[in-house]
């Protein structure tokens, strides 16, 4: 069975630039969760979705972040513009509700110059 | 409200050393309660979890049991291997499994 997919894996832009993050949940999950990793600060939950509709996004660092769930097989979360001190690893994971158990995307590596 | 605290790092151990990592938590209900393990370069795995009082989560030989009575699920492994060198995050979902809460994670490496 596939995974979480998530793309790109890695990506390199400059300070300004809109950044678009992907996801694709594994297929029935109906919660899906947008995590950041920094060394300085862990693993944060930015936003979570439960059946596409956003329950809780008081993890989003402020306005330049936002993310959508069109449907229940896609998500993005977009930065712009982006900056620096948003390089860190991006991390969608989704989940069928009231189960609880997570399963994790493999990451898109951000370096903002 | 929810929260997870679990033992700060690094942890360093020779092979085939007993390993124990504490995790605590504060929740009202009854959260299910989880072991994530992180290799280098990779996102998040699910180790092991336990969804009420008393059970034990196990897989790989790592183990942990739900003790409600002082709100622990305590990572164990009796002999650790060079392999097992990741972070481990311990990881609480509520009742109805919607919120999500993580430890701040535990590195550990193990030496030959």
């Amino acid at each position: 069975d596939a995974g979480v997919i998530q793309s790109p894996r890695h990506e390199v832009t400059e300070m300004g630039q809109e950044v678009t993050l992907r996801c694709k949940p594994i297929s029935g999950h109906n919660s899906l969760f947008w995590y950041r990793q920094t060394m300085m600060r862990g693993l944060e939950l930015l936003i979570y979705f439960n059946n596409n509709v956003p329950i809780d996004d008081s993890g989003m660092p402020e306005d330049r972040f936002s993310a959508k769930m069109p449907n229940a097989s896609f998500s993005t979360l977009k930065i712009q513009p982006s900056e620096p001190r948003d390089s860190a690893v991006y991390f969608c994971a989704s989940s069928l509700s009231n189960l609880g158990t997570q399963y994790f995307g493999p990451g898109t590596r951000l370096l903002v110059l | 409200g929810n929260s997870v605290t679990q033992m700060e790092g690094p942890v360093t151990l020779s092979e085939e050393a007993f390993l124990t990592i504490n995790c605590t938590y504060t929740a009202t209900g009854y959260p299910s309660l989880f072991w994530y393990v992180q290799y280098p370069g990779e996102g998040l795995q699910l180790l092991l979890k336990a969804t009420k009082a008393d059970d034990k989560g196990s897989n790989k030989g790592f183990e942990a049991t739900y003790r409600k009575e002082t709100t622990s699920f305590h990572l164990e492994k009796g002999s650790v291997q060079v392999s097992d060198s990741a972070v481990y995050f311990c990881a609480l979902s509520d009742q109805a499994g919607n919120q999500f809460y993580f430890g701040t994670g535990t590195s550990l490496t193990v030496i030959p």
